[in-house]
């Protein structure tokens, strides 16, 4: 069965320093995607970054990166010099044929917290 | 507006009751999905469409749960008999629906209380 797994409910960083949050998955697949998104205290779900299960470097966006490691099937989201406005829910998906191609499931989600 | 729009935002409801959700996608975008959020969780897949038919719908609950877009465009999920295990946050969103790199672009939501 497909499963995302983010072991940790809650994480706190200082302002300007890195995070890690991690995911797991679980997924018969060889190909498959790994998403992020961010959900700030309004509700609304927003798009970090993507990784396909093919693509050979880590993904990055800014200062998003994903540390992405097939053989352990992890994809950990990496924050740079986290800012005050990086506070929300942080959530790990994943998409595949055994998905059912568009349908994308997703992990319980790390709250982050950046302390000033 | 440029992104995906949901209403209403705020839906209090009695068990028992019918209730509708819309959703408009961003203009041009063929897939659309629903998801359900409970407190605490990640988003539950409820169903997906491309166009105008239902390509997936194996994650809505039961048969009360029921979702249309007849125009490939505004989508409405209705619930039948509410019951108070309906009471999460209903999101949709929307993708251009070309592959499985297709990143969904998500509603505010509809927040869907059942006394």
């Amino acid at each position: 069965a497909q499963k995302i797994t983010q072991t940790q409910p809650g994480m706190f960083v200082q302002e300007k320093e890195a995070v890690t949050l991690d995911c797991t998955y679980d997924t018969s697949d060889q190909s498959y995607g790994l998403f992020w998104y961010k959900q700030p205290s309004s509700g609304e779900m927003i798009f970090l970054i993507y990784q396909g299960s093919y693509d050979e470097q880590n993904a990055t966006e800014g200062r998003y990166s994903l540390n992405f490691q097939k053989a352990r099937k992890s994809a950990n989201l990496v924050i740079s010099a986290s800012q005050l406005g990086d506070s929300a829910m942080y959530f790990c998906a994943m998409r595949g044929p055994n998905t059912g191609g568009f349908k994308t499931i997703f992990g319980a989600g790390t709250r982050l917290f950046v302390k000033a | 507006g440029a992104g995906v729009s949901q209403t209403p935002s705020n839906k209090v409801t009695e068990k028992g009751k019918y209730v509708e959700l819309r959703c408009d996608p961003i203009s041009g975008h063929t897939a659309l999905y629903w998801y359900r959020q409970s407190l605490g969780q990640g988003p539950e897949f409820l169903i997906y469409f491309q166009g105008t038919g239902a390509a997936d719908d194996s994650g809505l609950p039961n048969d009360r749960f029921f979702a249309v877009r007849p125009e490939g465009s505004v989508s409405t999920l209705k619930i039948q008999r509410t019951e108070r295990g309906d009471s999460a946050v209903y999101l949709c969103a929307s993708s251009l629906g070309t592959g499985k790199t297709d990143t969904q672009y998500f509603g505010p939501g509809t927040r869907l209380t059942v006394l």
